[in-house]
């Protein structure tokens, strides 16, 4: 059972566009919300949280949505630029414990 | 150190072979937690530590799989009697609190063969 679903395996987008990225759960005792992005023989990088007080934060040119009633969180990156190309993964917590990962999203930004 | 640790960075065992993956967290960090990166997938938690204390092992595959922390920094996972199922990438996080800035490693890629 997927706790945390990352439907779209793949998305491209041009550079200076808009990326949105985005990510389901299904456990309502989530209460914390991570992005995460990985470069291949990397460790996943920390990009940006939310806690499930929140809607939305922003950090430059990352801003994250969360939906709580939609169970639904989103990932935006304005503008692309092609070193954004990487795997991006969100995760979830509950009670400040382990993250439960979703499958990924492959991020291609074309110049 | 700067950074979470892990080594080594690629291991190649033979089915049957046991084999031990390291882990030296953050300095001064308390909760280093070990997760499974199968090809293709998320990230999967195995265990995590605070402290010396393993303070949740629900995610371990079986009984093959282990992990100690004997003297509060360096972990340690343990896999016996390796099998090709667990080809993966083996990542270990840590944080300065439980709950938050998760620092991950770069990763142990182990190829059973």
């Amino acid at each position: 059972d997927q706790q945390v679903k990352q439907n779209s395996p793949s998305l491209s987008v041009q550079e200076g566009r808009i990326s949105i990225l985005n990510c389901d759960y299904t456990n309502s005792m989530f209460d914390y919300f991570l992005w995460y992005k990985k470069y291949p023989a990397e460790g996943p990088t920390f990009l940006i949280s939310i806690s499930s007080i929140k809607d939305k934060n922003e950090d430059g040119r990352f801003t994250v949505f969360l939906n709580k009633s939609a169970k639904h969180l989103s990932l935006h990156i304005v503008p692309s630029q092609p070193g954004d190309s990487a795997v991006y993964f969100c995760a979830a917590a509950s009670g400040g414990n382990m993250l439960t990962f979703g499958g990924g999203t492959r991020l291609m930004v074309k110049p | 150190g700067a950074g979470v640790s892990q080594s080594p960075r690629y291991k190649v065992a033979k089915r049957g072979q046991d084999v031990a993956l390291r882990c030296d967290p953050i300095s001064g960090h308390v909760s280093p937690f070990w997760y499974q990166q199968a090809l293709g997938q998320g990230p999967e938690f195995l265990t995590y530590f605070q402290n010396e204390a393993q303070l949740d092992k629900s995610g371990l595959p079986s009984d093959r799989f282990f992990a100690e922390r004997p003297e509060g920094s360096v972990s340690t996972l343990k896999i016996q009697r390796t099998q090709q199922e667990d080809s993966a990438v083996y990542l270990c996080a840590s944080s300065a609190r439980t709950g938050h800035g998760y620092t991950f490693g770069s990763g142990t890629r182990l190829t059973v063969v």
